[in-house]
């Protein structure tokens, strides 16, 4: 079965500044494509990014970023300028690959941007 | 505007009851995803269906039930038979393949009582 593992359940940060979120995965397939996900107080899921496995290049959206490691598995987020609206529980997803399309999801890491 | 409708936004549930939660989408969307959240756990699949009338079985099926007639509607059933049935309920949508991940829905809480 699929994993994903986000090894930090809680973090903090000041705002304006940078924090990374770590997310590695397990999978056999060679295409495939992972996610990032934000969750506020309100749970409603908001797609942050997207990385396609076979893009040697990182994905960015305006302050997010991702560092994307194929070989190592691995997949962390990272926010720069840090803002009070990216509180948060942030989710990363695997997508299965093959023809059996769904996420895995992680179990969290809960990010709180203080003042 | 298009988008993903879960009903209601919060449901009450009695011992031995089934409760049905509504999970309706107007993307074109073929595939439909139920998924639960407890704290702590992340998100876990449920069912999911890529197709109008086909379902499958995600990690923790028992207990609830699905039907896909249509393709905009996914309603999830929690029967008797899941014992511990409180969490958030999140019900998503996605092209085939899900290049572009999943559109969710925004929840329903469902408690028991």
């Amino acid at each position: 079965a699929q994993t994903v593992t986000q090894s930090q359940p809680e973090m903090s940060v000041q705002e304006a500044e940078t924090v990374t979120l770590s997310c590695t995965y397990d999978t056999s397939e060679n295409n495939y494509y992972l996610f990032w996900y934000k969750q506020p107080p309100s749970r409603q899921m908001i797609l942050v990014i997207r990385q396609e496995a076979y893009k040697q290049q990182n994905a960015t959206e305006n302050r997010f970023s991702v560092n994307f490691q194929k070989a190592a598995k691995s997949f962390s987020l990272k926010i720069s300028d840090s803002q009070l609206g990216d509180t948060a529980m942030y989710f990363c997803a695997s997508d299965s690959g093959g023809s059996n399309y769904k996420l895995t999801f992680g179990k969290g890491t809960l990010l709180t941007v203080n003042p | 505007d298009g988008g993903i409708t879960q009903s209601p936004k919060y449901l009450f549930r009695k011992e031995g009851q089934n409760v049905t939660l509504s999970c309706e989408q107007n993307l074109n969307h073929d595939a439909m995803y139920w998924y639960r959240q407890d704290p702590g756990q992340g998100l876990r699949l449920i069912y999911y269906s890529q197709i109008v009338n086909d379902f499958q079985k995600g990690d923790i099926a028992e207990g609830y039930s699905v039907s896909r007639e249509k393709k905009e509607s996914f309603p999830l059933t929690v029967t008797s038979a899941q014992k511990n049935p409180t969490a958030f309920y999140l019900c998503a949508s996605s092209i085939v393949p899900d290049i572009y991940g999943y559109t969710f829905g925004s929840g329903t809480r469902l408690t028991v009582v």
